[in-house]
């Protein structure tokens, strides 16, 4: 089976730019979440869906948004990027639902690496 | 915000040595997980204790997790090289849908020098 799969892997853009990130999660994983990852930090929490609805949202700016598509595949949207918005964007795809153990349990993609000049 | 607190933040040790690697929390959990990231890619799944265990093992890890001190530790026996990577504990803070919502603590950097 395929792991969580993300794209573009590296991309360069300018201040005030927009941004898509693509994520395909793992086969029968019907939850996909989004991290952000500063250099030297641990991944930080911006959005959760499960079965097309948002079911959490980090401490980022109206700036961030996403959504998840009928085949359980997800788009991160940066607008109006900012130098601080450098990062690794970290996708995971995780079984999702509030029971069971492990339904949290995360496996990650490599990444988007996101740098704005 | 980060709710963990990991420490120490980098450790460097001979191979075949123990590494032991902590992690301290804010609030109360549902579970605490530990993730190994090899040179900021993506990280991968090692392990997950839940909050009414106390002590966990698969192959050469061992967690402990102490909820009245909320923290958790994590040992790697027998280190080798290919252990050389960061390891971030992540805590699941909520119930229900909060539960999916990981906190990363900052990491250890691990260095296994051969």
């Amino acid at each position: 089976d395929a792991g969580v799969t993300q794209s573009p892997t590296h991309l360069i853009k300018t201040r005030g730019q927009h941004v898509t990130l693509r994520c395909s999660p793992i086969s029968g994983h019907k939850s996909v979440s989004w991290y952000q990852q500063v250099l030297g930090q641990g991944p930080q929490f911006i959005f959760q869906y499960y079965e097309k609805e948002e079911r959490g949202r980090g401490n980022f700016p109206d700036r961030f948004s996403a959504r998840q598509f009928p085949n359980y595949s997800s788009e991160l949207n940066v607008n109006a990027l900012l130098l601080g918005d450098s990062a690794l964007y970290l996708c995971a795809s995780s079984r999702g639902g509030i029971s069971g153990s492990g339904a949290n349990v995360l496996t990650f993609g490599a990444g988007s690496r996101l740098t704005v000049l | 915000s980060q709710q963990g607190e990991e420490d120490p933040q980098a450790l460097s040790i001979q191979e075949g040595e123990n590494a032991t690697m902590n992690c301290s929390y804010k609030t109360s959990i549902n579970n605490l997980q530990w993730y190994r990231q090899n040179s900021g890619r993506g990280l991968v799944h090692l392990i997950l204790i839940r909050s009414n265990e106390r002590e966990k093992h698969s192959g050469r890890l061992r967690v402990t997790l102490d909820t009245s001190k909320k923290s958790s530790s994590l040992l790697i026996t027998a280190s080798r090289a290919a252990d050389t990577a960061s390891y971030f504990c992540a805590t699941a803070p909520g119930w229900g849908w909060g539960a999916q919502k990981l906190v990363f603590g900052q990491g250890t950097r691990l260095t296994i020098n051969p």
